[in-house]
């Protein structure tokens, strides 16, 4: 049973081009992130929501559009793609409530790779 | 400029030893750091986590020591087994619901 996936595991695409890519969480967790991973492998923080609303909007770019249809879903969609954007993005999600995990226990996705040609 | 250092980017340990991995950190504000595990073409998994109020957590195998004054933690797994050999993040965070700020990793190997 998968807690926190992706689609897809695998993106190609041409510069300029726009791409969405999904991220569903089954955990019953109320916050949801988006990190990257770039080619010196450092991963950061992109975007964090918590109840469908933005709470962290880290200096990205406005190309990079986060959104949240409900708790259980944030997508990325990512206009006008550049060379630069190319790296592998995590979705992640934890529960902020008392009820939940006392440090920050965030649980990742499988990753996605993006590679802009 | 790095927030959470790794300053060792590998290590290598025989199976059956013990495993120290290490972090330094610069942000005061800090309240929460956790240790994440990962495989190639997988996403980081959560191993183990430690809260400023506390200054060691325990869970099986793996220890955590947080040394506050120091800005320091440090990851011990004992004993060390093959299937340990992965890259081990360090990350840390401010406040619930906040985003992690991760090291670069130590790639740890642990051979038979």
């Amino acid at each position: 049973d998968t807690a926190v996936s992706q689609t897809p595991k695998y993106l190609v695409t041409q510069m300029g081009n726009d791409k969405s890519i999904k991220c569903e969480q089954n955990l019953g967790h109320d916050t949801m992130y988006w990190y990257k991973q770039d080619s010196k492998k450092f991963l950061k923080i992109m975007f964090s929501y918590n109840n469908k609303e933005l709470i962290i909007n880290e200096t990205v770019p406005n190309r990079f559009s986060p959104k949240s249809p409900d708790k259980a879903h944030l997508n990325l969609h990512i206009n006008s793609l550049e060379l630069g954007d190319s790296a592998v993005y995590f979705c992640a999600s934890s529960h902020t409530g008392l009820a939940g995990g006392l440090y920050n226990e965030q649980f990742f996705g499988p990753g996605t790779r993006l590679t802009v040609l | 400029d790095q927030q959470v250092k790794q300053n060792s980017p590998s290590l290598s340990v025989q199976e059956g030893r013990i495993s120290i991995l290490n972090c330094d950190y610069t942000n005061s504000m800090f309240d929460y750091f956790l240790w994440y595990k990962k495989y190639p073409a997988e996403g980081p998994t959560f191993l183990i986590s430690i809260s400023s109020i506390k200054d060691k957590n325990e869970d099986g195998r793996f220890t955590v020591f947080l040394n506050k004054s120091a800005k320091h933690l440090s990851l011990h797994i004992v004993p060390s087994q093959p299937g340990d050999s992965a890259v081990y993040f360090c990350a840390a965070s401010a406040f619930r619901g906040g985003g992690l700020v991760f090291g670069k990793g130590t790639k740890l190997t642990v051979n038979p």
